[in-house]
């Protein structure tokens, strides 16, 4: 199975700083298709998980453009431009390249 | 739009079956997938498997080979988790989800004795 180890496991920062998550695949994520699946959720405390970024980089509807994702292959990274109370909660990133489906272990965004 | 919506949480003995359901709506119900994800208490999220909505053919990822039943109503855009024998380890939420779009609210099932 695909591993996705996501750094850091934990995440401090205050309103309005920049942050990163790192999320590295234990293969590569590029389809024979030319396609790389590679998505981004953000699960709050007692809620379900929400769809952030899917294809590495695009966004999904509704989220603000504060978040960026970027990378290829086996690295990939989330952004978030100018962090916002409601971004905290677990952020995942997911693969579906190769069966099985497979989720990174979780960053946890926690405000300052 | 579109919802997945659960059933409510269940409280059951080591042993026991649960038989949790997931009812869609705001789209074609075939024309998607369904998969299941299970998140322990604390944990992070594991893929299950998925149902083809279209044939009814399940697909369980091997930890889930044993035990775990997806089903359809098809009539009725609903899809269903069966696990039977319940054990301690079972404990966890499970979300039903288009897990590239839509998820459930998820069904807390608590296992104890």
């Amino acid at each position: 199975d695909v591993v996705l180890t996501q750094t850091p496991p934990t995440l401090l920062a205050t309103i309005g700083q920049s942050v990163s998550i790192s999320c590295r695949s234990s293969q590569s994520l590029l389809h024979s298709n030319g396609n790389t699946y590679l998505n981004w959720l953000l699960q709050r405390t007692g809620q379900s998980p929400q769809p952030l970024i899917y294809l590495v980089s695009k966004l999904e509807s509704g989220v603000p453009n504060r978040f960026s994702g970027s990378g290829s292959g086996t690295d990939f990274t989330l952004k978030i431009s100018g962090v916002e109370a409601e971004d905290l909660g677990v952020y995942y990133c997911m693969q579906f390249t190769h069966y099985p489906l497979t989720f990174g272990s979780g960053t946890k965004l926690e405000i300052k | 739009q579109i919802q997945l919506v659960q059933s409510g949480p269940e409280l059951k003995k080591p042993g026991e079956s649960v038989k949790i359901s997931c009812k869609a709506s705001g789209y074609t119900f075939t024309d998607y997938a369904m998969n299941w994800v299970k998140q322990a208490p604390g944990n992070g999220l594991k893929w299950m498997g998925w149902i083809n909505t279209q044939t009814g053919k399940p697909t369980y990822a091997d930890d889930f080979k044993q035990r775990f039943v997806f089903s359809l109503e098809t009539s009725a855009s609903t899809a269903y988790l069966q696990i039977n024998n319940l054990n301690i380890e079972d404990t966890a939420t499970y979300f039903c989800t288009r897990p590239t779009d839509y998820w459930g609210q998820g069904v807390m099932v608590t296992v104890s004795s």
